[in-house]
C-alpha cells in the first residue's frame, strides 16, 4: 500500500461546477495535510493546508480532512479552465520531517 | 519577499559528466529539501536539511549523488557520472521554523537532461 494515495485522473469537469479531489494516507499518526497545484512545466505551489478534523475554506477553495477515515479532499467550487492542473496532496508523517506526496490527479475544467 | 530560486533553470550533459545544482531558500528558513520528480511521476525526496543537524540522506538513490548547505543557506546537489535516468527535474524546497506543520514552499525547478 502506497503511503499517500490519489486517483491520477484526468478528472474532468463542466466550468462552474464542483471539483472534488481524494487522497487517503496510511499514517494514522498523520498530523498536517498539504494540497498543492503544479502546472505543466511548472513547480508545485501551495495553496490549502489543513491540520484538525472538518473543512476549511479559502476562498473557491475547501480542504476537508477526516482523520478517523485517513481522508483528505479538496473542493473547488466554481471551476475555472484556468484550475486546470495537477493537484499533488502531501501528508507530513507522524515521524520525521519530510512530506510524503501522492503521485497527483490531473483536473480538466472544460469550458 | 522573494521566494526560492534555484539555477540552472535547464542543463543538459552528457552521460558520465558531473553536474552541480544550486538552491538558495527564503530567507531565514531554517529546512531546505531536496526532490526529483521524473516525467509523470510524483515528487520522490532525496535530502533534507534542518539548521546545523545532520542532513538526512536517506532519500539519496546512489552515492553518485550528494549534497551540501553551507552557512545554513545556500544548498548545492551535485551528481556525479551522470545517467540517462537522472534526467528530471530536481526541485528544491524550503520551511520556515515551525516543524511541526512543514508547510514547504518550492523554487522554479532545475530540468536536468542526460543526453
Amino acid at each position: 500500500q502506497k503511503e499517500v494515495e490519489q486517483n491520477s485522473g484526468p478528472l474532468s469537469v463542466p466550468e462552474g461546477a464542483i471539483a472534488s479531489l481524494n487522497c487517503t494516507y496510511s499514517d494514522r499518526g498523520s498530523q498536517s495535510f498539504f494540497w498543492y497545484r503544479q502546472y505543466s512545466g511548472k513547480s508545485p505551489e501551495l495553496i490549502m493546508f489543513i491540520y484538525s478534523n472538518g473543512d476549511k475554506e479559502d476562498g473557491r477553495f475547501t480542504a476537508q480532512l477526516n482523520k478517523a477515515s485517513q481522508y483528505v479532499s479538496l473542493l473547488i467550487r466554481d471551476s475555472q479552465p484556468s484550475d486546470s492542473a495537477t493537484y499533488l496532496c502531501a501528508v507530513n508523517m507522524e515521524y520525521g520531517n519530510k512530506l510524503v506526496f501522492g503521485a497527483g490527479t490531473i483536473l480538466r475544467v472544460k469550458s | 519577499g522573494a521566494g526560492v530560486s534555484q539555477s540552472p533553470s535547464n542543463k543538459v550533459t552528457e552521460k558520465g559528466k558531473d553536474v552541480e545544482l544550486r538552491c538558495d531558500p527564503i530567507s531565514g528558513h531554517t529546512a531546505l529539501y531536496w526532490y526529483r520528480q521524473s516525467l509523470g511521476q510524483g515528487l520522490e525526496f532525496l535530502i533534507y536539511f534542518q539548521g546545523n543537524s545532520a542532513p538526512d540522506k536517506s532519500g539519496l538513490p546512489s552515492d553518485r549523488f550528494s549534497a551540501e548547505r553551507t552557512g545554513g543557506s545556500v544548498s548545492t546537489l551535485t551528481i556525479q557520472r551522470t545517467q540517462q535516468e537522472d534526467s528530471a527535474v530536481y526541485l528544491c524546497a524550503s520551511r520556515g521554523r515551525d516543524r511541526g506543520r512543514n508547510e514547504q514552499f518550492f523554487g522554479p525547478g532545475t530540468r536536468l537532461t542526460v543526453l
